[in-house]
């Protein structure tokens, strides 16, 4: 069975970062593209990063360009979002997500972790 | 520009039928799409990704009662014998040029 499970989350300032963690099991992570996708609660699902399966290639929303990374370690099946610069905006659930068979298409998400930012 | 759209709220009584649409924009009639559902308060769920000659292919565990079906640059997802656990936001979502793309989703509500 396919799990992703969030942690990482929590509140922080503007301004400040936040690195949230996905760990991946029930599957062979090193073959998947993994993607963030966020939420802001009562709205819609919005996506945020991509990575290629071995790191190579990133890919980003522009509302997150330039101050957030992504990035995985397959040894450790693990995928990672670092928040650096954080905007009220970016208050949200964010949710690890495995891309389907084509890196495009999303097929299996985790539960999800909040992050605040607030001051 | 890739856009998904989908209607905002749909209704069905318990134990019929509902079709959801997700319609692609100009020029994108050939693209694959997935639906995805969220029940009120859970995390997304993968139902299936849906080609655009309507061949689906469905995550582990989706009841036979979810199928889709395409038509031009509309994608359907239709669930049959609604029950209740049926009532969620569900989302159809797709790749574009460097980008992933959300539809606005359509909450559906079980009459």
């Amino acid at each position: 069975e396919v799990q992703l499970v969030e942690s990482g989350g929590g509140s922080a300032q503007p301004g400040g970062s936040l690195r949230l963690s996905c760990a991946a099991s029930g599957f062979t992570f090193s073959g998947y593209w993994m993607h963030w996708v966020r939420q802001v609660p009562g709205k819609g699902l919005v996506w945020v990063s991509r990575i290629h399966t071995d790191g190579s290639i990133t890919e980003y929303a522009d509302s997150v360009k330039g101050r957030f990374i992504i990035s995985r370690d397959n040894a450790k099946n693990t995928l990672y979002l670092q928040m650096n610069s954080l905007r009220v905006d970016d208050t949200a659930v964010y949710y690890c997500a495995r891309a389907s068979l084509l890196p495009g298409i999303i097929g299996a998400w985790g539960q999800g972790a909040l992050v605040i930012v607030s001051s | 520009q890739l856009v998904l759209t989908q209607s905002p709220s749909a209704s069905a009584s318990l134990g019929a039928s509902v079709r959801l649409t997700c319609t692609l924009s100009s020029g994108h009639s050939s693209y694959a799409i997935a639906w995805h559902q969220q029940q009120p308060g859970k995390g997304p769920r993968y139902l299936m990704k849906l080609n655009n000659d309507g061949s689906h292919f469905k995550g582990d565990g989706i009841p036979g009662r979810f199928s889709g079906s395409s038509s031009g640059a509309e994608r359907y997802l239709t669930i049959s014998s609604l029950q209740s656990d049926d009532e969620a936001d569900y989302y159809c979502q797709t790749w574009g040029t460097d980008v992933a793309v959300f539809g606005g989703g359509t909450k559906l509500t079980v009459l």
